[in-house]
Formats: structure tokens, sequence, C-alpha cells
């Protein structure tokens, strides 16, 4: 089965600093990979999605992913934190059906 | 554009009483699917329903049952609530079951005591 794993449960940055949120999937096929946001008493929210196309994907907000089948990994990234980007995070893979990792909570210090 | 809609958004049990969450969606998706939330575990698949008339098990079926009413409604049964049923639970729905993102409802918080 199809899973992934993200690396931290929690990462804090400073406003402007570098985001980076790990993710590593365990696939025995061309994974369909995905980021989801989550907000405090939201559902999830489609941040972007990696479907073969490109190994570099762009998704909304200004994060972006890259695929990078040697290391099964697909870390999320954003060259400069704002504030409103404080939320949880989860990187899922979709081999049938939609598999979530435990999610990565991200704070913003001002 | 309504989305997908989830009621209701916050539900009480006592052990051993029975409750439906309903799940509608507008967008003419054919998969809907049902997740629990619970901290440090991420979403964990309840059960889906690939098209209008299917339904299969997910990862924690046990303790559920599910409907597909028709091609907008999925609705999750609880026949006899446990505390381990305590749980945020999301409705989603995608075009297709694997190349598809998911689309989330708000989520139910239920407290099950």
């Amino acid at each position: 089965a199809q899973s992934v794993t993200q690396l931290g449960s929690h990462v804090s940055v400073s406003e402007g600093a570098l985001v980076l949120l790990r993710c590593n999937y365990s696939s025995s096929v061309p994974p369909y990979l995905f980021w989801y946001v989550q907000y405090p008493n939201q559902g999830l929210q489609l941040l972007l999605k990696y479907t073969s196309a490109a190994t570099l994907v762009k998704g909304i907000n200004g994060f972006e992913a890259e695929f990078k089948k040697s290391e099964t990994s697909f870390h999320l990234t954003k060259p400069s934190a704002h504030m409103s980007d404080a939320a949880e995070y989860f990187c899922a893979v979709n081999g049938g059906d939609m598999r979530f990792g435990a999610g990565t909570r991200l704070t913003v210090k001002p | 554009n309504a989305g997908v809609t989830q009621t209701p958004k916050f539900q009480v049990l006592k052990t051993g009483q029975s409750m439906t969450l309903q799940c509608a969606q507008d967008m003419n998706h054919n998969s809907m699917y049902w997740y629990r939330q619970d901290p440090g575990m991420g979403l964990r698949l309840i059960y889906y329903s690939a098209s209008e008339g299917t339904t299969d098990k997910g990862e924690v079926p046990n303790g559920y049952n599910v409907s597909r009413l028709n091609k907008r409604e999925f609705s999750l049964r609880l026949e006899s609530a446990a505390p381990s049923q305590t749980s945020v639970y999301f409705c989603a729905s995608s075009e297709s079951r694997v190349q598809s993102p998911l689309h989330f409802g708000n989520g139910t918080r239920l407290t099950v005591t």
C-alpha cells in the first residue's frame, strides 16, 4: 500500500524566513502526491498536486514542492513565510484512495 | 458555491447512542469519502464510495456504516457510539478516485461520553 511520512510534527519559523516541510513517500508505482493545508476549525484545502507532468510543482499562496524520485521525497517550500501561513499541512498520496501523513503544524513568529 | 456541506457541526452522544452524519456535494463528483481526524494521526479513511451505488471499506471501518443515497449525498452512521469514536469527521468528494484532489467539508466534531 502507498503511504507518506511527514518529518517533524511541528515547525517554527520567523516571518520572512524559508519554510521547509518534509514529506517522504512509499510507492511501488509512480505516485500521485498532494499537499493540503488546514486552518483552524476548517476542512483541508488543496495547496498543490504532483501528477508526473513536471517535477517542480507550484501551488497557491507562493508554495511549491519538488518531486525527487531518487530520494522518494516531495518536500514543500516557500521562500518567505507570512503570518497567514500558520496552519497544519498534510502530505498525501493517492493510489486508489487518498492516504495522509500525520501532519506538520507550522508556527510563524513575528 | 457551497461545495461539500456537512451536518451537524457539533454533536455530543452518550455511549451506545446512534446517529447519522450527513454530507452533500454540489460539484457533480463521482467519488465521496468519510475520514476521521485524530491528533497526531492525520486523517484516516473510514469508508468511500467510488461511484453512485458502490461503497467500500477504508482503513478504519469498524463501528461505522455508510449509505450513498444518490450522487450528491453520502451519509455515515454510528449504530452504537463508543468513546473511541470521539473525533472530528470529514466528508470529501472528488471527480475520480486516483488523480483528482479531494474537496472537504468543514467537519463534524463528535464527542462520545
